[in-house]
């Protein structure tokens, strides 16, 4: 499968937990994406890598939430002491550069805090 | 303030039936304009992509329109099937590398 994979499909935790998902994207996209999704809602943009780079991340990310890309193909989104109100479900996307190119999204991470 | 809103919030329809997805946007500048397919539990995929100067798409038995005058897109979906139950998402790029999403249509197709 050369699609985006997300790993896990599912996660349970606890309040104040910390969880962390992996994003592997299409390996010959630079552009890779977090977004989070709450139900009847579209995506919300989280953060954006460039490659390696962190290149912005959204007001909607605290400081409980951390992603890296170390070599510029997968990667990572940990939350830290988690809260009922990060359940939701957190969607990867990549891309190669350029205005026209196709954004492709994985299957998600549904995550539920109890 | 770059917004994407869409309309109905949900639909439902019989089978066979015909329908239109509405999308308003104030994204400024445009790039172009895409139509999701969000099946439940799944992470969307793409339907239709559109820039400024291209008024209609097809992919099938989905067809989009845009006209950036208004700042208005629509979906339309002939003969619809049960499986094409799912959330439709218009997504704007405003000439960066962001991308504004819509809350989405949520359709039902009922046997």
């Amino acid at each position: 499968d050369t699609g985006v994979s997300q790993d896990p499909r599912h996660k349970i935790t606890k309040r104040g937990q910390n969880v962390t998902f992996r994003c592997d994207p299409i390996s010959e996209h630079n552009r890779l994406y977090w977004y989070r999704q709450t139900l009847g809602q579209g995506p919300e943009f989280l953060t954006y890598f460039q490659n390696e780079a962190q290149l912005e991340k959204s007001r909607l990310l605290s400081d409980r939430f951390s992603a890296e890309r170390p070599k510029g193909s997968f990667s990572t989104l940990e939350i830290q002491r988690t809260e009922q109100g990060d359940s939701a479900m957190y969607l990867c996307a990549s891309s190669e550069t350029g205005l026209l190119n196709e954004q492709f999204f994985g299957p998600g991470t549904r995550l539920t805090v109890l | 303030k770059n917004q994407v809103e869409q309309s109905p919030q949900s639909l439902i329809i019989l089978e066979g039936k015909n329908c239109t997805l509405q999308c308003n946007y104030t994204v400024s500048p445009f790039s172009n304009l895409r139509w999701y397919k969000q099946d439940t539990g799944r992470g969307p995929v793409s339907l239709t992509i559109m820039t400024f100067s291209e008024n209609t798409k097809s992919n099938g038995r989905y067809t989009a329109t845009l006209d950036a005058d208004t700042k208005q897109s629509s979906l339309h979906i002939t003969a619809s099937q049960l499986s094409d139950s799912a959330s439709y998402i218009c997504v704007v790029r405003p000439g960066t590398y962001k991308y504004i999403f819509g809350t989405g249509t949520r359709l039902k197709v009922l046997a």
